[in-house]
């Protein structure tokens, strides 16, 4: 069974700061999704990332994906406080794996 | 498109009470997934049809759930009988094809066995 491991699981920075969460799993997938959630509501996609080396950014979030270390990051630029929220990244092989999610507080 | 469309939002019942929830997928979307999310355990996939057809129940955590699809446009997720570890929050999601498709999710059933 594939395995996707987030973290930090929790993640409390304030404003303006850099962090990055990290996404690993255990097999080899060339199609990985980022979601974000906010409190009491559903799942939204954010980024695909479909081959070794793909980067999206949108805004101050910057999604990347090496395949060959089966690893994944979400880099968050000078945070602001809108962006305080559940991350999880989904990893496919025939069907999406979700990680356990980083809950994410921007304190201002 | 409205999205996915689930009912209802929220839903109390007492334990041995049948429960049934509703989703109406994205139309022109071939793939329909229920998952059910809670702190402990995260977000699970529990089934999947593809063009109304299950292709894998291997998450449905026991006979009390079930899962149909009679078309395209509708399917509903029944716990009978229920008990208070089924509280969860029930989401729908569809895509167009399965295999790695955008999924998009429903605002999702809040569910509250007691």
């Amino acid at each position: 069974e594939l395995k996707v491991e987030q973290n930090p699981l929790f993640l409390s920075m304030q404003e303006g700061k850099n962090y990055t969460i990290y996404c690993n799993y255990s097999t080899t997938s060339d199609r990985l999704y980022w979601y974000r959630q906010d409190p009491g509501k559903s799942l939204e996609s954010l980024f695909v990332l479909l081959s070794n080396g793909a980067v999206k950014q949108e805004g101050r979030l910057m999604a990347s994906l090496d395949t060959k270390a089966r690893l994944s990051t979400l880099h968050i630029t000078a945070a602001v406080h809108d962006l305080s929220a559940t991350y999880f990244c989904a990893v496919v092989f025939n069907q999406f794996y979700f990680g356990t999610g980083t809950s994410l507080t921007v304190i201002p | 498109d409205a999205g996915v469309i689930q009912s209802p939002r929220h839903e109390v019942t007492e334990m041995g009470q049948e429960v049934t929830l509703r989703c109406k997928p994205i139309s022109g979307h071939n793939s329909l997934f229920w998952y059910r999310q809670t702190m402990m355990r995260g977000l699970e996939l529990l089934i999947y049809f593809n063009n109304n057809v299950p292709i894998d129940d291997s998450g449905m955590p026991e006979d009390r759930f079930s899962a149909k699809m009679p078309n395209a446009s509708f399917s509903t997720l029944k716990i009978q009988p229920s008990e208070p570890r089924d509280s969860a929050v029930y989401f729908c999601a569809s895509s167009l094809f399965t295999g790695g498709d955008e999924q998009y999710f429903g605002p999702g059933t809040r569910l509250t066995v007691t």
